[in-house]
C-alpha cells in the first residue's frame, strides 16, 4: 500500500526556517515524481514544488528562492527546506506522489506568526 | 503561468441529478490535465488525469472530457457523498496550476 507522511510543521516567525519531512511507503522517491502543494486556510490548493526521478527541481514563483526540495533515497523521504518565512506561507503542506497527484499525505500545518 | 479558470464557483444540485463543470486555460495544456475532488479536512482525492482517464477506484459516475483549453467534469447521478470542492489542474508546464475550486453541494 502506497502512503505518505508529512512531519515537521509547526508555528514559525516571520522570517524563520521550517523543514517539512514526507515519509514515503509502498513506492521509492527516487523513481517517482513527488509534490508539495499547500492550502491555505478557507483557501484552494496551491502547488509548491516537484522533485523529478532525475533530480530535476521546479518551484513555484511564490517560493523560488525561498524553499528548496530534496529527498534522500537512503530514507525514502522528501523534504522541503523553507526559508524566509512569510505569513502567506501559513498553509497545510501537502505532500504527493506524481505529476497528476494519485496519492497524497494527510498533510502538515505551518503557521507563521509573531 | 497558465491560469486556470473553473466555472460555476458553486452550485446546488439534487440527488440523481447530472453536475457538470469546467475548466478553462489560459494557455493549450493538451490532455496534460486533472481533476480533483477534496472533502472537509481530507486530502484532495485524483479522480480523473489525462483529461479523461478516471484514477484507480473512482466510479464510473465520474468521467472528464475535453483538450486544449477547455476541459468538463460531469457527475452522472449525484451522490450524497459527492459534495465536496473540485479542483482542475494543468501539469502541462511550469508551474503546475490548480483552477480556483467549484463547490458542489447536495439539496
Amino acid at each position: 500500500e502506497m502512503q505518505l507522511v508529512e512531519s515537521g510543521g509547526g508555528l514559525v516567525q516571520p522570517g524563520g526556517s521550517l523543514r517539512l519531512s514526507c515519509s514515503v511507503s509502498g513506492f521509492t522517491v527516487n523513481n517517482n515524481y513527488l509534490t508539495w502543494v499547500r492550502q491555505a486556510p478557507g483557501k484552494g490548493l496551491e502547488w509548491v514544488s516537484v522533485i523529478y526521478p532525475g533530480g530535476n527541481t521546479y518551484y513555484a514563483d511564490s517560493v523560488k528562492g525561498r524553499f528548496t526540495i530534496s529527498r534522500d533515497n537512503s530514507k525514502n523521504t522528501v523534504d522541503l527546506q523553507m526559508n524566509i518565512l512569510k505569513a502567506e506561507d501559513t498553509a497545510v503542506y501537502y505532500c504527493a506522489k506524481g505529476l497528476w497527484n494519485d496519492y497524497w499525505g494527510q498533510g502538515t500545518l505551518v503557521t507563521v506568526s509573531s | 503561468e497558465i491560469v486556470m479558470t473553473q466555472s460555476p464557483a458553486t452550485l446546488s444540485v439534487s440527488p440523481g441529478e447530472r453536475v457538470t463543470l469546467s475548466c478553462r486555460a489560459s494557455q493549450n495544456v493538451r490532455v496534460n490535465f486533472a481533476w480533483y475532488q477534496q472533502k472537509p479536512g481530507q486530502a484532495p482525492r485524483l479522480l480523473i488525469y489525462g483529461a479523461s482517464t478516471r484514477a484507480t477506484g473512482i466510479p464510473a459516475r465520474f468521467s472528464g472530457s475535453g483538450s486544449g483549453t477547455e476541459f468538463t467534469l460531469t457527475i452522472n447521478s449525484l451522490q450524497s457523498e459527492d459534495s465536496a470542492v473540485y479542483y482542475c489542474q494543468q501539469y502541462s508546464d511550469w508551474p503546475l496550476t490548480f483552477g480556483g475550486g467549484a463547490k458542489v453541494e447536495i439539496k
